[in-house]
């Protein structure tokens, strides 16, 4: 079964830290990888995706892919107030159009 | 990114009746769209996936035959949730995926949702 875990938080951090979001996945077969953003009732927004090993900057965000430790996670530098939301990773496997995402890290950043 | 739209943002209905939510790409052709439920402080829950021109495939323990889905062009997919109980109560959303350039990566872009509430 394709799960992928993330820590429910809340991740407390102050304002202009860096915040880092991590998650894992067990499908070795997973080949693209999504960070989406969402706001309290609202829907997710797509913030990014990697899906060669290393980092990918976008802004302040940075991706970082480890497929042999299949983990991705999400820095957010330079943090704001604004960034205060729920962010849930999204794995997709080569070949199927679905993603399967995870429950999602519950991000604080306070003023 | 590209632009999907909902349609209703909300709606209110009676216990019984049936209810149709739009889902439109506005900006790309959509081959894929999804159709996905979120119960509050819950994680979002794939329902179905609908392709243009077919069928949609439903995911375990979702009822084709109450919640209807359509796509019948690139742009447009419609779900039906037909005789809604109050235990319908949610935010369905909608996503869509493209192929080819620029979206090659399975990439979905989500509806605004549409917040059900059957009394």
């Amino acid at each position: 079964q394709k799960e992928v875990e993330q820590n429910s938080g809340p991740l407390s951090v102050p304002e202009g830290a860096i915040a880092s979001l991590n998650c894992t996945y067990s499908d070795r077969g997973s080949q693209s990888f999504f960070w989406y953003r969402q706001y309290s009732g609202k829907s997710p927004e797509l913030i990014m995706f990697i899906y060669s090993n290393g980092d990918k900057e976008d802004g302040r965000f940075t991706a970082q892919l480890n497929k042999a430790s299949q983990y991705v996670s999400l820095l957010i530098r330079d943090s704001q107030p604004s960034d205060s939301a729920t962010y849930l990773c999204a794995v997709n496997l080569s070949g199927y159009s679905t993603l399967t995402f995870g429950k999602g890290t519950m991000l604080l950043v306070s003023p | 990114g590209a632009v999907v739209s909902q349609h209703p943002s909300w709606v209110i209905c009676k216990s019984g009746t049936s209810v149709k939510i739009e889902c439109r790409s506005l900006d790309f052709q959509a081959t894929t769209m999804f159709w996905y439920r979120q119960f509050p402080k819950q994680s979002l829950m794939l329902m179905a996936t609908s392709n243009e021109g077919s069928k949609a495939t439903y995911e375990q323990g979702v009822e084709k035959d109450k919640f209807l889905i359509n796509h019948a062009s690139l742009t447009l997919s419609t779900l039906t949730v037909t005789s809604a109980h109050p235990e319908d109560s949610s935010f369905y959303i909608c996503s869509a995926a493209g192929t080819g350039s620029p979206y090659s990566y399975n990439e979905q872009f989500f509806g605004p949702g549409t917040r059900l509430t059957v009394l």
